[in-house]
């Protein structure tokens, strides 16, 4: 129980390209996922709580112009890079809680993200 | 002052050893402590949570908390090749649903056959 996929696991694009990354909670619904960012050998990185049904809550520092993010379901959060650089090349990792409580978070397998 | 810190290590043990790894935080509101383990180009996977101060077992896994020195642990006993990864410590406050976690840095351990 409590699966989350994450897609795409690796992609590779040019500079100046839109990527969007998924994440499904595959075995129970989550009114609530987050997004993280892990650069090498370094710690998870929380980007935004993506909330189903309304706007996403950015940390500080992040562009929510940049990263956007909808949770259009109880079961889905996509994050949109824009106009990718290569500054924004990292792996980024989302994670859910479920909505009955009682659980942690579970991780999805993580997107590695690299910008030409 | 970082919420969390963590030892990132790296840590090299023989195989069949145990293995200590360890985090303290500042905050006294933490209630709720995870460890995670992250195989390298993967997402963390939950070992273990525990609520408030004591002890919880899982096989080789033990989880210690102390809430009065602000100090958690895992302990690995008989560590295995398999267990080399990195090792988080998260910590919330409430339970929550919406609530983020705060994470260690990890620690990185390598068990050698």
């Amino acid at each position: 129980g409590a699966v989350v996929s994450q897609h795409p696991s690796w992609v590779i694009c040019k500079s100046g390209t839109s990527v969007k990354i998924e994440c499904r909670s595959l075995d129970f619904q989550a009114t609530t996922m987050f997004w993280y960012r892990q650069f090498p050998k370094q710690s998870l990185m929380l980007m935004a709580t993506s909330n189903e049904g309304s706007k996403a809550t950015y940390e500080q520092g992040v562009e929510k112009d940049k990263f956007l993010i909808n949770h259009a379901s109880l079961t889905l959060s996509t994050l949109t890079v824009t106009s990718a650089h290569p500054e924004d090349s990292s792996f980024y990792i989302c994670s859910a809680r479920n909505r009955g409580g009682g659980q942690p978070q579970h991780f999805g397998d993580g997107t590695r993200l690299s910008i030409l | 002052q970082k919420e969390v810190e963590q030892d990132p290590g790296p840590l090299s043990v023989p195989e069949g050893a145990i293995v200590s790894l360890n985090c303290t935080y500042s905050n006294s509101a933490f209630q709720y402590f995870m460890w995670y383990r992250q195989y390298s180009r993967k997402g963390p996977e939950l070992l273990m949570y525990t609520y408030s101060s004591g002890n919880k077992e899982d096989g080789r896994f033990t989880a210690q908390v102390d809430k009065s020195s602000k100090y958690i642990s895992l302990f690995i006993r008989d560590s295995q090749p398999s267990d080399s990864a990195t090792y988080l410590c998260a910590m919330s406050a409430v339970w929550n649903t919406g609530n983020q976690f705060y994470f260690g840095t990890g620690t990185s351990l390598t068990v050698i056959p």
